[in-house]
């Protein structure tokens, strides 16, 4: 079972709706989380960190369930520049440091005019 | 403060040859990531290290790859008889990482590796 997973897409969105979509990991270990997008194959940027209290950030509203362990992204009225790659990422601190940044294999959304 | 720079940008190699990436974090950060991305595919886990130290390398193979992280200059990816499988795009990312953690890693543009 991978680490972390998530369903490729694409998720074709008009402009202007609402899109959602899930990343589950399978460490419970796990102590941050964050979405990164990826244009094109360029080099990955954080979107937003995850809290465990859930956090929004403009059109961009992100969950956190421990007990399911899943996170997941909102996004509201979608504009044309969001389409992307949305990357759910997931950390956890081994015994004296922190551990590696795993990636999941992203999540395509392709929002059209 | 300039971000995370990796260089070269694009790299052509014969096969047989060898290939180095480097990278140099952001000011102030002190643990460095490499991931590779194949095409149509994810970022894969390639090796994780702070000065002087490889803290994780579970997802560097094991023959033909090594990476450092010396004291003084940046962070050296290096592959030795690069074959056509190598080709994809590598990807360094720096942390600042603090003792409380849980801080976001930050990315350089890549270093798009061709094997010919």
């Amino acid at each position: 079972r991978k680490e972390v997973e998530q369903d490729p897409g694409p998720f074709n969105v008009p402009e202007g709706a609402t899109v959602a979509f899930n990343c589950t990991y399978s460490n419970s270990a796990s102590q941050s989380f964050f979405w990164y997008r990826q244009d094109c194959r360029k080099e990955p940027k954080l979107l937003m960190s995850v809290y465990s209290s859930g956090n929004e950030d403009g059109r961009f509203t992100a969950q956190l369930n421990r007990a399911s362990q899943y996170i997941s992204l909102l996004i509201r009225d979608s504009k044309l520049s969001d389409s992307a790659t949305y990357l759910c990422v997931v950390n956890m601190k081994a015994t004296d440091s922190w551990g590696k940044f795993q990636f999941g294999a992203g999540t395509q959304v392709v929002v059209t005019p | 403060n300039a971000g995370v720079m990796q260089n070269p940008r694009h790299l052509v190699r014969r096969r047989g040859q060898e290939a180095r990436l480097r990278c140099s974090p952001m000011k102030g950060h002190s643990h460095v990531y490499w991931y590779r991305q194949l095409p149509e595919e994810g970022l894969k886990f390639m090796v994780y290290l702070q000065k002087e130290n490889i803290i994780d390398e579970s997802g560097m193979p094991k023959e033909r790859f090594s990476a450092e992280f010396p004291k003084e200059g940046p962070s050296i990816l290096r592959i030795q008889q690069v074959v056509r499988g190598d080709s994809a795009a590598y990807f360094c990312a720096s942390s600042p990482r603090t003792g409380d953690g849980g801080t976001e890693a930050f990315f350089g543009q890549g270093t798009r590796l061709t094997v010919v």
